[in-house]
């Protein structure tokens, strides 16, 4: 399809459980990129992919965060034992690969809220 | 590292007037894009309008248009004839040649267009 697709829009957890967020991106983008963002500010970098393989991690706290992108599955952005400083916005994206002037498709958010 | 920043945390407009507003960068790649993005109340992330470091000219899309000076690494955004709806958040970002790269965003500008 033509749209990011996230899921779910809204995900409450209590402070020490587990969070799973998924992205489908667009069929024929070979990049994924998650980003988080708090309170509609910051855009801060998490992870990217290039296909099914980790293309740059470095905004990844790699304590509680992990990530894939398996073939023929959503991308997956889990973390362990959230805290109430993960409440945020996640935002996954999608592009076209090599080229400058392909600028990202996102996805509508997932909503975390840590309780 | 690449930087965007946008001095204005808000701003205000009269229906039907222009606004500009301001984002400025810092890198040291000599190809690179440049982003705008607007983010309403319902937190999706609309893509605007786009420039290409080489671009000659400054980019348009119907309302928008992008004052582009490259000597001065700055790259604002122009509404013309601003409506109640284009109130929301804006968002600069830039991104390094390829791709694959990661969007660098700005803190972002709230514009709000009083009637």
């Amino acid at each position: 399809g033509e749209e990011v697709a996230q899921t779910p829009k809204h995900l409450v957890r209590g402070e020490g459980q587990k969070a799973k967020l998924y992205c489908a991106p667009i069929k024929g983008h070979s990049y994924v990129f998650w980003y988080q963002q708090v309170l509609k500010n910051e855009f801060k970098f998490l992870i990217s992919f290039q296909n099914e393989n980790v293309f740059d991690e470095t905004g990844m706290p790699k304590e509680r965060f992990s990530a894939k992108c398996l073939p023929n599955s959503p991308c997956s952005l889990e973390i362990q034992a959230t805290k109430l400083e993960d409440s945020a916005v996640y935002f996954c994206a999608s592009s076209h690969a090599g080229s400058i002037n392909y600028g990202y498709t996102f996805g509508s958010g997932t909503r975390l809220t840590v309780v | 590292a690449q930087k965007i920043t946008q001095t204005q945390p808000g701003m205000f407009v009269q229906e039907k007037e222009a606004v500009t507003l301001d984002c400025t960068y810092d890198t040291s790649d000599q190809s690179y894009g440049l982003f705008w993005y607007k983010q309403p109340s319902s937190g999706e992330m609309i893509f605007l309008i786009y420039q290409g470091s080489y671009d000659e000219q400054n980019a348009t899309e119907g309302r928008y248009s992008l004052n582009f000076q490259k000597a001065r690494k700055s790259a604002n955004l122009v509404i013309s004839a601003s409506q109640l709806g284009d109130s929301a958040m804006y968002f600069c970002a830039m991104r390094p040649q390829g791709g694959s790269e990661k969007l660098v965003f700005g803190k972002g500008t709230k514009l709000t267009v009083n009637p």
